[in-house]
């Protein structure tokens, strides 16, 4: 069974602060995706790597995609309030199933 | 273009009984997945299907089935139900389901399990 890890599990800051949230499993994956997900809701995808190596920005959001495709990095950039949610990486595997991390809770207090 | 939907959002079932969720995709994906969210294992895979067949499966008993209809709805049953099923179970859909592709899911139906 490929695990994916997500530290930390919670993380509250004040609004400004930069923050970074790590995924790491032991497994290689063939892609990764990162998802936000808020209460009452579905997860939403934020990005995909690909390939080893791979850095993708959205905004105040920067994705790593470690060399060896085992690990994968998000940090945010001065956090908003409206960055609060849970966070949430998933890795597809050779049989394209999807494999989520814990997730890290992320509260940013105004 | 509507998103997923999910029918019901909530439901609450007492323990033997058995319950079955529904899930539209948004119109033209043809894949739909079954997620199961609870605070103490996360978002795990039941299942995927793919124009009415199962192509993936996740570990899960053999009480958590589902299927796929012909206009791409689907919907998935559980049965013999235990207070362990209680969680958000989220449905989620796409063009074809290849890697990388992107899923989008739907609200989720919160079963609760008295």
């Amino acid at each position: 069974t490929q695990l994916l890890e997500q530290s930390p599990q919670f993380l509250s800051i004040q609004e400004g602060e930069n923050l970074t949230v790590y995924c790491n499993s032991s497994s290689v994956f063939s892609s990764l995706q990162w998802y936000r997900q808020e209460p009452g809701e579905g997860p939403v995808l934020l990005v995909t790597v690909v390939t080893g190596g791979e850095v993708k920005k959205l905004k105040r959001l920067t994705f790593q995609f470690g060399d060896a495709r085992k690990d994968s990095s998000l940090h945010i950039t001065a956090a908003q309030p409206g960055d609060t949610g849970l966070y949430l990486c998933a890795g597809f595997n050779a049989g394209n199933m999807l494999t989520f991390g814990g997730g890290t809770r992320l509260m940013v207090k105004p | 273009k509507a998103g997923v939907t999910q029918t019901p959002r909530y439901l609450i079932k007492t323990r033997g009984q058995q319950v079955t969720l529904s899930c539209s995709p948004i119109s033209g994906h043809r894949s739909v997945s079954w997620y199961q969210q609870t605070p103490g294992q996360g978002l795990q895979f039941l299942f995927e299907y793919f124009s009415e067949t199962q192509r993936n499966k996740g570990n899960f008993p053999g009480r958590f089935s589902g299927r796929q209809f012909s206009n791409s709805r689907s919907e998935m049953n559980v049965s013999t139900l235990e207070l362990g099923d209680s969680a958000l179970y989220l449905c989620a859909s796409s063009l074809k389901r290849e890697i990388g592709d992107t899923q989008y899911f739907g609200p989720g139906t919160r079963l609760t399990v008295l």
